[in-house]
């Protein structure tokens, strides 16, 4: 069964850009859509944004413009880059993907700090 | 952006209990509705998109129910590993939003 790792930095400084990808076995990217979300330590869940099959991005614009997900083909990877961070974007971060826009996989989450 | 809220945003239960948690979104959102599991230090899990389709090897104890801009999770019969945060979220339109949570203890 395929199974998702996020992987990245765990310590980002402020103002500083996070970048995390979202990694899988067995034909991984082709015909999925792929979302990004993530949660503040003892907070609720907040959605990131979403890539579809077709590549086409939508994002949440309370992140004001400093997010892109993005996909590698040739690497079978999706990224999330987030820059300008500060200490209100310390959370663990979760990749998930499915067949549509809601996810029916998720990866195990990726805790980031930002911190100087 | 659509807004969602939750009742109760906590309740206690007990093995063998009917549960339902109510989602409410401040406007109509057709049946663009999922429902989430999530346990302490794990990832949320899928368990209901289309406001009532489960996701595969979902079991059957779980129930989701309405359209527009209310909706209801239900576990039939609360067994211990369903003791968990439950979060409605709406996609029907961006930003996807979730509910704060419902938090399900003993």
């Amino acid at each position: 069964q395929v199974q998702l790792q996020e992987s990245g930095p765990g310590l980002v400084k402020p103002s500083e850009t996070l970048s995390l990808t979202c990694s899988g076995s067995g034909g991984f990217i082709s015909n999925s859509h792929w979302t990004w979300i993530r949660q503040p330590p003892g907070k609720g869940l907040e959605w990131i944004g979403y890539i579809n099959y077709s590549g086409n991005t939508n994002y949440n614009p309370s992140l004001k413009g400093r997010v892109t997900i993005s996909e590698d083909t040739s690497k079978n990877q999706i990224s999330l880059k987030l820059s300008s961070v500060t200490a209100a974007d310390t959370a663990v971060y979760y990749c998930g993907r499915g067949g549509g826009p809601i996810p029916h996989l998720w990866g195990q989450g990726a805790l980031v700090t930002v911190s100087s | 952006d659509i807004q969602m809220t939750q009742s109760p945003s906590s309740l206690s239960a007990s093995v063998g209990d009917r549960v339902t948690i109510t989602c409410r979104a401040s406007q109509g959102i057709s049946n663009s509705l999922a429902w989430f599991q999530q346990k302490p230090g794990k990832a949320p899990k899928s368990l209901i998109f289309g406001s009532s389709t489960l996701q595969s090897g979902v079991p059957s104890k779980f129930s989701g129910s309405g359209s527009g801009t209310d909706f209801t999770l239900t576990i039939s019969s609360l067994q211990p590993e369903d003791f968990a945060t439950y979060y409605c979220q709406q996609y029907d339109s961006y930003p996807f939003t979730f509910g704060p949570g419902t938090k399900v203890d003993i």
